[in-house]
């Protein structure tokens, strides 16, 4: 099975554009969450989706959203961005019940000048 | 709400030699689950071992193990026979059980292991 797939690898954007991250989750996945990692806050969680609803959200600014379609690819996308959204985004596919362990993909660098 | 420490930010090991990682939670349920992720410079989370709260047995997995003390909220990460591919950031997480659904892993720190030759 191919594994979790982030798109792109890295990204450089301006303070004030927007931005889109793309997931594409394991075959037969159905949830997606999507997590921000920074040296200083460490690993947070944004959102969750499960059959193109948001189940789960973190503590972040409506500058951040998402959304899940059909085929379960999730989409992140980050308005307005600030200096402080520089990070490592994690995306995270799993069956999403319960002890279903959470598969990672590699992650989009983005770094905001 | 529920945190998760790692209080070690840093260890090292010499090849074939023992090591044990450190990781305390708080929280008020009584049912979840502790796992301990690995992210080596690929940057990719690879999930390394996992616990059910409600099983005393601790788990296992080839050379990781782990030591749950369900009433201190501890779970350490022991790994035998360290390998130079083990070198990377460990992190511990916590998951409230629900019903069905699935929650939010919440994750310590980190820590940086580096294994010698």
């Amino acid at each position: 099975k191919a594994g979790v797939t982030q798109t792109p690898r890295y990204l450089i954007k301006t303070r004030g554009q927007q931005v889109t991250l793309s997931c594409s989750p394991i075959s037969g996945h159905r949830s997606v969450s999507w997590y921000q990692q920074t040296p200083g806050q460490g690993l947070q969680f944004l959102f969750e989706y499960f059959s193109e609803t948001q189940r789960n959200k973190g503590n972040f600014p409506g500058r951040f959203s998402g959304r899940q379609f059909s085929n379960s690819r999730s989409e992140m996308n980050v308005s307005t961005l600030e200096l402080g959204d520089s990070a490592l985004y994690l995306c995270a596919s799993s069956l999403g019940d319960s002890f279903s362990p959470l598969h990672f993909g590699n992650g989009t660098r983005l770094t905001v000048t | 709400a529920q945190t998760v420490t790692q209080s070690q930010p840093e260890m090292s090991v010499q090849e074939a030699e023992t090591v044990t990682l450190s990781c305390t939670y708080d929280t008020s349920e009584s049912n979840y689950y502790l796992f301990w992720y690995k992210q080596p410079p690929s940057r990719q989370m690879i999930l390394v071992i996992r616990q059910e709260a409600y099983k005393q047995q601790n788990a296992t997995e080839n050379r990781f193990s782990v030591n749950f003390q369900k009433a201190a909220k501890s779970f350490s990460l022991k790994i035998s026979d360290s390998q130079l591919g083990d070198t990377a950031m460990y992190f511990c997480a916590f998951m409230k059980q629900t019903q069905g659904g699935s929650e939010k892993l919440v994750f310590g720190k980190g820590t940086k292991l580096t294994v010698n030759p």
